[in-house]
Formats: C-alpha cells, sequence, structure tokens
C-alpha cells in the first residue's frame, strides 16, 4: 500500500502554545487528506477534509480557528492546534487519497498539552 | 442507526481457526468497502478494498460483499495471535455534503488465543 508519513509521533507542549503537525504522502499524490481525532478506546472522528490548493471543509462542531489545516501541495498538510490546552490531547491522525481511489492513514501524532 | 454498523465483539478464535467479521450498511454508503486493522496504540492499516459484489482474496483474508443484502464480511483464515486487534469497516458515503468521506463501523476486538 501506498505510504503515509507524519511528524512529529508524539509531542508534548505547554498550555497556550501552539503545535504543527505534518503529513506527507511519499510515494503518491493525495489530491485529498483527512484529518482525524481518536480519544482512547473510542472511534475515529473526523476533523476536516482538505483538497490541494483549497480550503479545509471543517466537520461539524470542529473549530476552524483553533485547528488551521493547510494544503499547499500534492504531497504534504499541515494542521496547527492553536493555543493548545489539555483538552486538545489526543492521537491526531492524517490519512490521504489520490483521486477517489484508497485511504492510507498515516503512523498518527500523540500530541500531550500539560 | 449508524451507517455502518459492525457485530457486536468481542470475538475470540483460537489460533488456526477462521475469524469471521461481519458489518451491515445503510443507503447512504455507496459501493466502496474498506477493512482496516488498528492495534492498540497505533493508527489504522488498510488491509482489504472491495468494490464489486462477491468476494476478493488477498492471502490468508478474503472479502465479501453483498450488495442486495447490505452487508460486508472479512474472513481471516488460519488466524495467528498477530492478528488480534480491533477491525474497523468503512464504506464511502455516496452523496450529499459527506459525499466521497470514509464512515466507520465502531471496530471489533478480535483477539486470537495460542
Amino acid at each position: 500500500g501506498a505510504v503515509v508519513s507524519q511528524h512529529p509521533s508524539w509531542v508534548i507542549c505547554k498550555s497556550g502554545t501552539s503545535v504543527k503537525i505534518e503529513c506527507r504522502s511519499l510515494d503518491f499524490q493525495a489530491t485529498t487528506m483527512f484529518w482525524y481525532r481518536q480519544f482512547p478506546k473510542q472511534s475515529l472522528m473526523l476533523m476536516a477534509t482538505s483538497n490541494e490548493g483549497s480550503k479545509a471543509t471543517y466537520e461539524q462542531g470542529v473549530e476552524k480557528d483553533k485547528f488551521l489545516i493547510n494544503h499547499a501541495s500534492l504531497t504534504l498538510s499541515t494542521l496547527t492546534v492553536t493555543s493548545a490546552h489539555p483538552e486538545d490531547s489526543s492521537f491526531y491522525i492524517c490519512s490521504a487519497r489520490q483521486g477517489y481511489n484508497e485511504q492510507f492513514f498515516g503512523p498518527g501524532t500523540r500530541l500531550t498539552v500539560l | 442507526q449508524k451507517e455502518v454498523e459492525q457485530n457486536s465483539g468481542p470475538l475470540s478464535v483460537p489460533e488456526g481457526a477462521i475469524a469471521s467479521l461481519n458489518c451491515t450498511y445503510s443507503d447512504r454508503v455507496s459501493q466502496s468497502f474498506f477493512w482496516y486493522r488498528q492495534y492498540s496504540g497505533k493508527s489504522p492499516e488498510l488491509i482489504m478494498s472491495i468494490y464489486s459484489n462477491g468476494d476478493k482474496e488477498d492471502g490468508r483474508f478474503t472479502a465479501q460483499l453483498n450488495k442486495a443484502s447490505q452487508y460486508v464480511s472479512l474472513l481471516i483464515r488460519d488466524s495467528q495471535p498477530s492478528d488480534s486487534a480491533t477491525y474497523l469497516c468503512a464504506g464511502r458515503y455516496a452523496g450529499g455534503t459527506s459525499y466521497g468521506k470514509l464512515t466507520f463501523g465502531q471496530g471489533t476486538i478480535l483477539t486470537v488465543h495460542p
């Protein structure tokens, strides 16, 4: 299958700081990228969908000013958690797809906000 | 009713047995279906995709799609302890504002015991 990478794999930050997570498709061009969040023992929750060169579309209840998404190229999308708070601590997972093909997940980023 | 519903778990099978995982889907979900495996603390990994009615085999895995009955299944032959994980059934929305996005079942926890 196709390879999607994420960086960093884990991050610890202080409350009020911002954190940027990168998602890259390594061997295919990702026309669409997705950002999910997953709390322990819960299902994946889709946060937003981004198409290359377009603004991201956010799911209901997800604050677009808090979770900034940029999809500037066909291989890179970034998620910035602004003014992070302890309740933002979670497992953030990106996913990428070329056209309407299969969707591949990155390894995830575990965010802990102190 | 959820768009994709998985059979209740957890499921426990002895090593070497066949594990059978099932899910049903609603009319809102298209004919594209995916099975993901998620180990504890890790991100989902795509193991099978199926688009056409019938069976699709890949090694020890067989996915089955029955459009008339609106169900999808995954059979794992010769189950190994390393197959122990949560299995997620996913379908793609057929239209509306969620067109193209995946919707996931609640997951089935599989344990293969030696």
